[in-house]
């Protein structure tokens, strides 16, 4: 069974880079077919998909947030991260990691359990 | 950029009454579309894929149909453990995924 489990700071500061952590178990990143997601989601809002990473490191990113938005994975340790630079109180939300499968259907069919990041001072 | 519209935004039903919530996208999809169950304080979960297709373990009175640009979600007998909110998620231009706005689903 695929888990998977995010970390990092809930409270970062504006216009400080906010710096989250996927760590996978259950299933090696190496093994490929599958495409690394970040997808947050505003407080009591929808949901926005943020970008994704193969194993390779080949990423693509929302348009919306590209020239902020850095994902990099890290197979050895199993993990992949999301960087988000100049934070504004409009990137608090819960963000999720999640699988997205690699071929038909384009799916997201784990998730982590989400973790909430406030920018606030 | 390809737009996905749910209605209704919320829905109050009874137990036991049968549930619909349609999902519009901006331009033909084909079947490139699921949906998802988030219940409060979780992550969603992946109950329908490719329009239609029961995701392995959901319960079958959960469906889907439709194809193009218009899709609907079903719960044929609606149960107090549904109380979530739904969302459609398209990928028929890919790489970029985009979510509908989602459907509260409460017990009347």
């Amino acid at each position: 069974q695929v888990q998977l489990q995010e970390s990092g700071p809930g409270l970062v500061k504006p216009s400080q880079t906010l710096s989250l952590t996927c760590t996978v178990s259950g299933g090696s990143i190496s093994s490929g077919g599958y495409y690394w997601s970040w997808i947050r989601q505003h407080p009591g809002k929808g949901l926005e998909w943020i970008g994704y990473i193969y194993y390779s490191g080949s990423t693509y990113y929302n348009p919306s947030l590209k020239s902020r938005v850095t994902i990099s994975v890290d197979t050895s340790k199993n993990q992949f991260s999301l960087k988000l630079s100049s934070v504004t109180a409009a990137d608090t939300a819960v963000y999720y990691c999640a699988r997205a499968l690699g071929g038909r259907p384009r799916a997201f069919d784990y998730w982590g359990q989400g973790t909430l990041v406030t920018v606030s001072s | 950029d390809i737009q996905m519209t749910q209605s209704p935004s919320s829905l109050s039903a009874s137990v036991g009454d049968r549930v619909t919530i349609t999902c519009q996208a901006s331009q033909d999809i084909s079947n490139y579309l699921n949906w998802y169950q988030q219940k409060p304080g979780k992550a969603p979960k992946l109950l329908i894929y490719d329009a239609s297709n029961l995701e392995t373990g959901v319960p079958s009175r959960f469906s889907g149909s439709g194809s193009g640009t218009d899709f609907t979600f079903t719960i044929s007998s609606l149960q107090p453990e549904d109380i979530a909110t739904y969302y459609c998620q398209q990928y028929d231009n890919l790489p970029m995924y985009t979510f509908g706005q989602g459907t509260k689903l409460e017990i009347k």
